[in-house]
């Protein structure tokens, strides 16, 4: 299995630009999980998906973040337009039951620069 | 609020030498406590708690909750650079979901 996959793995670009973040969860997961850490808040759940439907999106901070699943095999992370304080590491995790209190597995993150 | 709070924010010791980690919580419908270490890159499992006074040991990692008194505790022993890592608690609550509320960490540092 390939764990879960994020795309990119660093992206850096400038203010006001859009910036859409990828994640491919392992195959027959039903929960995927949008995260955000930083050193001053730690890791921070922005937003989760359960059986390709968002339940939980208290967390993501403004109008500017928004994230889709479309399939069970994908979910993007969009930001638009971005600012310099949304740099952090984003990472995205799943996990195989919704109901249950599994363990989520984590993807290697995308690091992003706001200049 | 619902909060983790872990400590100490960082611990530097010396190879050899056992540690323990802290980790305090209140949420509501607690259903577990998970233990992740993060080095350079994503958070990796360590333990899942659901059940007050019951070890879990692998290897020189253990961990142990108790729900009368909300908190749970990390050790090892027997330090080795390879251990140096954030550490980060993490609980699930919230009813019939899968949703963690994660601690800040705590930045251990073995040294030689």
């Amino acid at each position: 299995d390939a764990g879960v996959i994020q795309s990119p793995r660093h992206e850096v670009t400038e203010m006001g630009q859009e910036v859409t973040l990828r994640c491919k969860p392992i195959s027959g997961h039903n929960s995927l999980f949008w995260y955000r850490q930083t050193m001053m808040r730690g890791l921070e759940l922005l937003i989760y998906f359960n059986n390709n439907v968002p339940i939980d999106d208290s967390g993501m901070p403004e109008d500017r973040f928004s994230a889709k699943m479309p399939n069970a095999s994908f979910s993007t992370l969009k930001i638009q337009p971005s600012e310099p304080r949304d740099s952090a590491v984003y990472f995205c995790a799943s996990s195989p039951q919704g109901n249950s209190y599994n363990e989520q597995f984590f993807g290697p993150g995308t690091r992003l620069t706001v200049l | 609020e619902d909060k983790v709070v872990q400590s100490p924010l960082s611990l530097v010791v010396h190879e050899g030498d056992t540690v323990t980690l802290n980790c305090s919580y209140e949420v509501t419908n607690f259903r577990s406590l998970l233990w992740y270490k993060q080095e350079k890159k994503a958070p990796t499992f360590l333990f899942m708690l659901t059940s007050s006074g019951i070890e879990k040991k692998s290897g020189r990692l253990s961990s142990i909750l108790d729900k009368k008194e909300l908190f749970s505790i990390l050790n090892i022993t027997a330090t080795q650079t390879g251990d140096s890592a954030i550490y980060l608690c993490a609980v699930n609550y919230g009813g019939a979901t899968n949703k963690l509320i994660f601690g800040t960490g705590t930045l251990l540092a073995v040294q030689p």
